[in-house]
């Protein structure tokens, strides 16, 4: 699976957008990118994950590049709620070997203040 | 549906000692996987098990055994418990499908786990 690199930490105000950067530049033609939030040690807790097309759902939206080489999610009305540590994965989708394994980086500490 | 249940929640073990942790899920999936969480890290894995009669080894199997008992119940064995092992202990579930909706892993609350 090819690897990401994430920004350490980031901050941003309640109620505005966040943007959160992920940078994949060895991802395979066959490999999706994944995100994942893990809020207070709990479990992570899937976002959101795309091909090359833009996705959107209700908790946010995926936008990656034309070259597939970075995406950024963006949390359109954040709120204390959201903060947390923010895992961009990138891996095979659903009937490739990986067997839904998935690779965690050290994430994105998301903070979002008053 | 409960999803992916932990148990136990916390658990305090002398070296030497050992535990099972156990998992289970109820929404049918396939491939069930351990991972474990030291503090300021990512998850990573120590098992898992493509489908129910298999197993197989991850990123960091050393000192665990594992069993998938059925295909609900997945669970971790330590042999001989050690400092190092001190960890939050995660389960996840998984399966397969063509439709998006089915390509998210589930994960449990975890299971902390200190290690004297």
């Amino acid at each position: 699976d090819a690897k990401t690199t994430q920004p350490t930490s980031m901050d941003c105000a309640e109620g505005r957008a966040a943007n959160l950067p992920c940078n994949h530049s060895t991802i395979s033609g066959n490999e999706y990118v994944y995100w994942y939030r893990q809020i207070h040690s709990q479990g992570p807790q899937y976002i959101i994950h795309g091909l090359k097309n833009n996705e959107t759902n209700e908790m946010a939206s995926l936008i990656i590049t034309e070259d597939r080489k970075s995406s950024t999610l963006i949390l359109p009305h954040a709120t204390l709620r959201d903060t947390a540590v923010y895992y961009c994965i990138v891996r095979v989708g659903a009937g490739g070997t990986s067997y839904g394994k998935l690779t965690f980086g050290q994430g994105t500490i998301l903070t979002v203040h008053p | 549906n409960a999803g992916v249940t932990q148990t136990p929640k916390f658990q305090v073990l002398k070296t030497g000692q050992s535990m099972t942790l156990q998992c289970a899920q109820d929404m049918n999936h396939n491939s069930m996987y351990w991972y474990r969480q030291d503090p300021g890290m990512g998850l990573r894995l120590i098992y898992y098990s493509a489908s129910e009669g298999t197993t197989d080894k991850g990123e960091v199997p050393n000192g665990y055994n594992v069993s998938r008992l059925n295909k609900r119940e997945f669970s971790l064995r330590l042999e001989s418990a050690a400092p190092s092992q001190t960890s939050v202990y995660f389960c996840a579930s998984w399966t397969s499908g063509r439709v998006f909706s089915y390509n998210e892993q589930f994960f449990g609350p975890g299971t902390r786990l200190t290690v004297l």
